[in-house]
């Protein structure tokens, strides 16, 4: 199993200021994908982050406003820019370990609270 | 794109079963998983099906009809520490060939004395 570690844990921002998280994990991955969770809802897909090239990002969502870098196997970062209060959630880091397989592996969350 | 339906809620008791179904559609379908999620922590992985049939993992089951675009999660012998959320998710190809898992809304679970 892939162990993610995600930081910041938490933070607190102002409006119209970026924030970037960073994902590290501790072994290559083929996939890693960056998804958005309110609290008690579901978890919403931004963009699967794909090494040494442009992310990928799903509808509704766009690089100018979450830039995402992926240098190499273990690495990634997400950056919410220019946030507003509607910008608040818990942002998920997510591995899956070989492209076959069916099981992702989640980071413990970065919990942005934007005022 | 993709769209999955689950209850929202559903309430058991301590000892009893479960099910939890899942109904999807979508195209490019490869395989659906559950995930499991206690407040305030991040999703677990529980189980993956890629083909029809039941897979069992200690009290945790799962099952999946691709005919029918249908899955469920069997939990056994429930415990309280399994009050949780859990997501059925489903995997996809798209057509720039890429994976990518889209998740249901969750199933809040309440396991009761």
């Amino acid at each position: 199993s892939a162990v993610i570690s995600q930081k910041p844990s938490r933070d607190i921002c102002q409006r119209g200021t970026s924030l970037t998280i960073q994902c590290q994990v501790d072994s290559q991955v083929t996939m890693m994908f960056w998804y958005r969770q309110q609290p008690g809802q579901s978890l919403t897909l931004i963009a699967t982050a794909n090494q040494g090239s442009e992310a990928t990002y799903e509808s509704g969502f766009v690089i100018d406003k979450f830039p995402i870098s992926r240098p190499n196997l273990t690495f990634s970062t997400l950056t919410v820019s220019n946030m507003s209060p509607e910008d608040s959630s818990i942002y998920l880091c997510s591995v899956a370990q070989g492209p076959n397989t069916g099981e992702l592996f989640f980071g413990e969350g970065s919990r942005l609270t934007v005022l | 794109g993709q769209s999955l339906e689950q209850p929202s809620e559903v309430t058991a008791v301590e000892g009893a079963i479960v099910q939890i179904n899942c109904t999807y559609q979508t195209s490019g379908f490869y395989g659906l998983s559950w995930y499991q999620q206690h407040d305030g922590g991040a999703p677990t992985f529980l189980s993956y099906n890629a083909l029809d049939g039941l897979e069992e993992t200690g009290r945790f089951s799962s099952f999946l009809s691709r005919s029918d675009s249908y899955g469920y999660l069997l939990l056994q012998e429930l415990q309280m520490k399994d009050s949780a959320s859990y997501f059925c998710a489903v995997r996809v190809l798209n057509s720039g060939g890429y994976q990518k898992v889209t998740f249901g809304i969750g199933t809040k679970l309440q396991v009761i004395p």
